[in-house]
């Protein structure tokens, strides 16, 4: 069964610390991988998205890794600001049709 | 703008009602996506168009959703005779090639 699970469920940190937020997947064939930041009562904003090929891709603060092998992925945020409150949404594509899986999210809440 | 709209934002319906949900997707797109998204889980698919063609339905929960994409661009999205698991956020996504979506802010459904 496809399924993509994220860790933590939630996470507080102060504002300017780092913090990395995790993804496993069990989609197959494998497309890509992106991560999507949500705001509050908004859709989801892309980040990063990541085939096959790519270990690790940034976006400013904000770097993602992939392992295809043992089909982690990672979302590490640097120098954590208050706008970086969000839910984050680990989404994987599959090969085959037009289906996107996505995980539950981690909602990151950043603190002064 | 020039992202992706959705009316209403908010909907209140009495269990029973009928409700429709609009889309507008990013002018051009060939792609549209609808998902449902329960309170603090992830979105689920629901349904995919090509153009007008309804390629994908899968993701409906029962015979009470349905979708159309008469032209290919504007989308809408019904559910007859609501119930009150229906009460989620309901967000759309267009994409010009499937490897990238853009998420429109969704239409929250609070059924009574």
């Amino acid at each position: 069964k496809n399924q993509v699970e994220q860790s933590p469920q939630s996470l507080i940190i102060l504002e300017g610390k780092n913090c990395t937020l995790q993804c496993n997947y069990t989609v197959s064939p494998f497309s890509n991988l992106r991560w999507y930041k949500q705001d509050t009562g908004r859709g989801p904003v892309s980040l990063t998205i990541m085939t096959f090929s790519e270990n690790t891709k940034s976006n400013g603060r904000y770097t993602a890794t992939l392992d295809a092998d043992t089909k982690q992925s990672s979302l590490h945020i640097t120098a954590s600001q208050l706008s970086d409150s969000a839910s984050y949404i680990c989404v994987v594509r599959a090969n085959t049709g037009n289906q996107f899986y996505f995980g539950t999210g981690t909602s990151l809440t950043v603190i002064p | 703008g020039a992202g992706v709209s959705q009316s209403p934002r908010y909907k209140v319906a009495k269990r029973g009602q009928d409700v429709a949900l609009r889309c507008d997707p990013i002018s051009g797109h060939v792609s549209l996506f609808w998902y449902q998204q329960a309170l603090g889980q992830g979105p689920e698919f629901l349904t995919y168009f090509q153009n007008e063609a309804q390629l994908d339905k899968s993701g409906l929960p029962s015979d009470r959703f349905f979708a159309e994409r008469p032209e290919g661009s504007v989308s809408t999205l019904k559910i007859q005779r609501t119930q009150q698991e229906d009460s989620a956020v309901y967000l759309c996504a267009s994409s010009s090639a499937v490897a990238e979506q853009y998420f429109g802010p969704g239409t929250r459904l609070t059924v009574t």
